[in-house]
């Protein structure tokens, strides 16, 4: 079936840079993603979110781009910390009616002081 | 106070036995869905209940039996079990089965030995 995917299953940055997180999905009628953040024993935790009429979002020191005509998202996070190190997925949805989200698989983000 | 609780947080069990896990939330929702993460990280819907009713069941072994007293609980039951059930298992809810809003539990780690 259609997945979601992402390219880089780990990264490691250093405190203080900007951290680029990539994911690739196929579902083209997919027109809803959400990022989630999850630390070590807990559950993922809504980061933030874009629905396909968007092509970029931001909150507090994190971004989201989304380029519908490659079916790519990405998220951004500026001025990377310590407590950002987690594993970080791109889930899609499709708005109509009930769905569920289809989560890709996560990248691990390691920063280091 | 916790929006998405689990319990247990920790099950370790031998082959062959029955258990059951327990959600319950307290943000109104009237969705709720268990989620299964394997030892890669890869989230996988398994169930989907709106206001006790099952909506979707993603090709889950009938040992598997969800169980929904009222919207606010949503328990799973696994009878026979067996080493490839390890995983982490998360309970989520939504309002109206919309992506937007979800939340998740903090998982019940569950150990087949």
């Amino acid at each position: 079936g259609e997945s979601v995917g992402l390219h880089l299953p780990t990264l490691s940055v250093q405190e203080g840079d900007n951290s680029i997180i990539n994911c690739a999905y196929s579902n083209s009628a997919s027109d809803y993603f959400i990022w989630y953040k999850q630390e070590s024993g807990k559950g993922p935790q809504f980061i933030i979110d874009i629905r396909s009429n968007m092509d970029k979002r931001q909150g507090q020191r994190v971004t989201v781009l989304l380029n519908k005509t490659v079916k790519h998202l990405s998220l951004q996070i500026a001025a990377t910390q310590p407590g950002d190190s987690a594993v970080y997925f791109c889930a899609e949805n499709q708005s109509s009616g009930y769905s569920t989200l289809t989560f890709g698989k996560g990248t691990m983000l390691l920063v280091s002081p | 106070d916790t929006a998405v609780s689990q319990t247990p947080k920790y099950l370790v069990t031998q082959m062959g036995n029955d258990k059951s896990i327990k959600c319950e939330q307290n943000l109104g929702h009237d969705t709720m869905y268990w989620y299964k993460q394997d030892s890669k990280k890869f989230l996988k819907i398994m169930f989907s209940y709106n206001n006790k009713e099952l909506i979707i069941n993603e090709t889950v072994p009938n040992r598997f039996s969800p169980k929904s007293p009222d919207k606010a609980h949503l328990n799973l039951h696994i009878n026979s079990l067996e080493l490839g059930d390890s995983a982490v298992y998360f309970c989520a809810s939504s309002q109206g089965g919309w992506a937007y809003g979800y939340t998740f539990g903090s998982g019940t780690r569950l150990t087949v030995v």
